[in-house]
């Protein structure tokens, strides 16, 4: 049962260069979301979505793309990194938005922009 | 203001001890509460779920406060496993709140 899996789990990447982060999950899961972690911040939504075909934005979208073709994948997109946007980033998926069921996170993808 | 606070330590504690955290929340139509736990370098992982009576786990027990807006986490009888972040979740009618955590070190 791999849950939700995130690759890579490392990347460094220059500044304006774009990239995709992968995150899959095997549960049959709604709701899929996107977070980063920074230093002092806890946990920022970025992007998240309802169901294949539905997404939405969170506290933090800026500089972010998100898809939903199907309900197993979840891929978030850099367009141009940034310093700023250097972080862990963590994608998590539950039955439902908002509901009492935890969310299941991802390892984590380690993002360095230089 | 955040709209979760919590403080974020560290709490540096003998093992065997008993040791508390509180989270506040500034959105009154929160719904659901919840505590997870985060080691260095990994992801959140459920830890409880916080119930409107309290609840218990074992060595955990976890409190509502809704009139004051804050849910606490009690920890007693610790151990050294138990070092970790704690990160509260507050969740609401749209949207989903994390604290920034607050960082327990238990020590021999």
């Amino acid at each position: 049962n791999a849950g939700v899996t995130q690759t890579p789990k490392f990347q460094v990447l220059k500044t304006g260069q774009s990239m995709t982060l992968q995150c899959a999950q095997d549960m049959n899961h709604e709701y899929m979301s996107w977070y980063r972690q920074d230093p002092g911040m806890g946990l920022r939504l970025i992007h998240y979505s309802v169901g294949a075909g539905i997404t939405d934005q969170g506290e933090v979208p800026n500089g972010y793309n998100v898809s939903r073709s199907t309900t197993e994948d979840f891929p978030l997109r850099l367009l141009s990194a940034a310093p700023s946007q250097t972080s862990v980033y963590f994608c998590a998926s539950s039955r439902r938005q908002n509901s009492n069921q935890p969310q299941h996170f991802g390892d984590g993808t380690r993002l360095s922009i230089l | 203001r955040k709209e979760v606070e919590q403080d974020p330590g560290p709490f540096n504690v003998p093992e065997g001890a008993t040791v508390a955290f509180n989270c506040t929340y500034s959105n009154s139509a929160s719904q659901s509460f919840f505590w997870y736990r985060q080691d260095c370098r990994k992801e959140p992982k459920l830890l409880m779920s916080v119930y409107s009576s309290g609840n218990e786990d074992g060595r955990f027990t976890a409190q509502l406060n809704r009139a004051s807006q804050y849910i606490s986490l009690l920890i007693r009888d610790s151990k050294l496993s138990d070092s970790a972040t704690y990160l509260c979740v507050v969740i609401g009618v749209n949207d989903m709140r994390f604290g920034a955590g607050t960082r327990l070190t238990v020590k021999p």
